[in-house]
Parts: C-alpha cells; sequence; structure tokens
C-alpha cells in the first residue's frame, strides 16, 4: 500500500511554455499532498502544500502565480509550471501522507518517484 | 540561472561493515522524525521514523536513535549491502507546522565490495 504515482517522470519542452505535472496516491486517499523541488546534490525544498477542496498554501519564496497547484479530488494533485525558464529546470517531487490527518505528527509521508523537468 | 549544487557529505563503507549517519535538527518543537533513502533518479522512500517520546527503534537492519538533549539523530544501518548505496535525508516534522515535513541536507552512502 501507500504508492503515489506522477506522470510524466520526464519533460522537455520549451522557454515560455506551460507544463503540468500529476501526482496520484493509487491505494488511498490523501487530503494534503506536497509539492517539493530538489536541485542537483541538493536537498529537498518544499514548494507547497496541496489541499483537496481548497487553495494551496506556498512556502516563503515560491511564486503562486508561477506555480500552480489544483488538488481535484482525493487522489489527485497537479503542479502547473507557467511561462517555465530554464532557471525552472529541476526535479519535481509530490508527497501524499496516509492515514488520520487529522492528527499533527502522526501522518508519514509516500514520496512520488519525481519528474525530471528539463526547460530549454 | 542554474544554482550550483552542494557538495553532500559521503561516507563511505565496507560491505558487510556497519554504516552510521548522523542529522542534526534547529527546532526543539519537532516531534516526529524520519529518515528516507534516495536513490538517483528516484523519489525518496520511507526507511524508519520516531517520535520525540521515543530514543530508540529498530527496524529491519536499521536503528534510528534521537538525542534530544542535542538535537541529534542518527540511522544505523547492520551489515551494509551494495544496495544501501544511495542519499539518505533525515527529515523533521514541527508541531507548529502541521504535516509539513523540513529536510536535511543529505548524505551520501557509498558501499565498497
Amino acid at each position: 500500500g501507500a504508492v503515489v504515482s506522477q506522470h510524466p517522470s520526464w519533460v522537455i519542452c520549451k522557454s515560455g511554455t506551460s507544463v503540468k505535472i500529476e501526482c496520484r496516491s493509487l491505494d488511498f486517499q490523501a487530503t494534503t499532498m506536497f509539492w517539493y523541488r530538489q536541485f542537483p546534490k541538493q536537498s529537498l525544498m518544499l514548494m507547497a502544500t496541496s489541499n483537496e477542496g481548497s487553495k494551496a498554501t506556498y512556502e516563503q519564496g515560491v511564486e503562486k502565480d508561477k506555480f500552480l497547484i489544483n488538488h481535484a479530488s482525493l487522489t489527485l494533485s497537479t503542479l502547473t509550471v507557467t511561462s517555465a525558464h530554464p532557471e525552472d529546470s529541476s526535479f519535481y517531487i509530490c508527497s501524499a501522507g496516509q492515514g488520520a490527518l487529522g492528527l499533527i505528527g502522526t501522518d508519514t509521508q509516500y514520496f512520488g518517484p519525481g519528474t525530471r523537468l528539463t526547460v530549454l | 540561472g542554474e544554482s550550483v549544487g552542494l557538495h553532500l557529505p559521503t561516507l563511505s563503507v565496507q560491505e558487510g561493515d556497519n554504516s552510521i549517519i548522523n542529522c542534526a535538527y534547529s527546532n526543539s518543537a519537532s516531534d516526529y522524525f524520519i529518515w528516507y533513502k534516495q536513490e538517483s533518479g528516484k523519489g525518496p522512500q520511507f526507511i524508519i521514523d520516531i517520535r520525540s517520546n521515543m530514543d530508540k527503534r529498530q527496524g529491519q537492519r536499521v536503528t534510528v536513535l534521537l538525542n534530544k538533549t542535542v538535537k541529534h539523530l542518527s540511522l544505523q544501518i547492520a551489515a551494509t549491502q551494495p544496495g544501501d548505496s544511495a542519499v539518505y535525508f533525515c527529515a523533521e516534522n514541527r508541531e507548529d507546522s502541521s504535516y509539513k515535513l523540513i529536510f536535511g541536507s543529505g548524505t551520501r552512502l557509498l558501499v565498497r565490495p
């Protein structure tokens, strides 16, 4: 159990285009999902918290108009990188929690396999 | 432009030896800690977790130790195998941040055959 998938696994796009990345919890429902980005040889940096049925919560310094998040259902969250530029090239990873999300600090997050975005 | 990647600290061990990976956390309010393993080009994989009311937890070949006094976390891997080669991250859940995880900088484990 607790499998999270991402699609696509990699994408190459031209500068100025928009790219959508999907994150799905395959065998459980997740009211909360998280989006991270990771540069080479660096740690994961939380970008935003995706909440089903409400607006995403963005971390400081993350442009909400640049990185659009939609939590369409209890098993799907999407991240759209709008007007992508080469500096947006990164490894984007989502995670979802399994269990009683109403309890603070009790939820283990399971991560998707990541999406490698390359903007030319 | 593209940011320069940081050099990850590396731990090199002989196959069969025990490995100890350390992590320091900063927020004394953190109450839940997790170790993740990340192989190249993949997402992090859950290894083991521990809550702040414990100081030790054991899994299969892995042990996590928590020292709240000095805000230190360690991951011990027994009889390290080539398949253990990866980058290991500790993550903390801060009680005041709901479910948000804050990741440490990571340690690369290299297992010599």
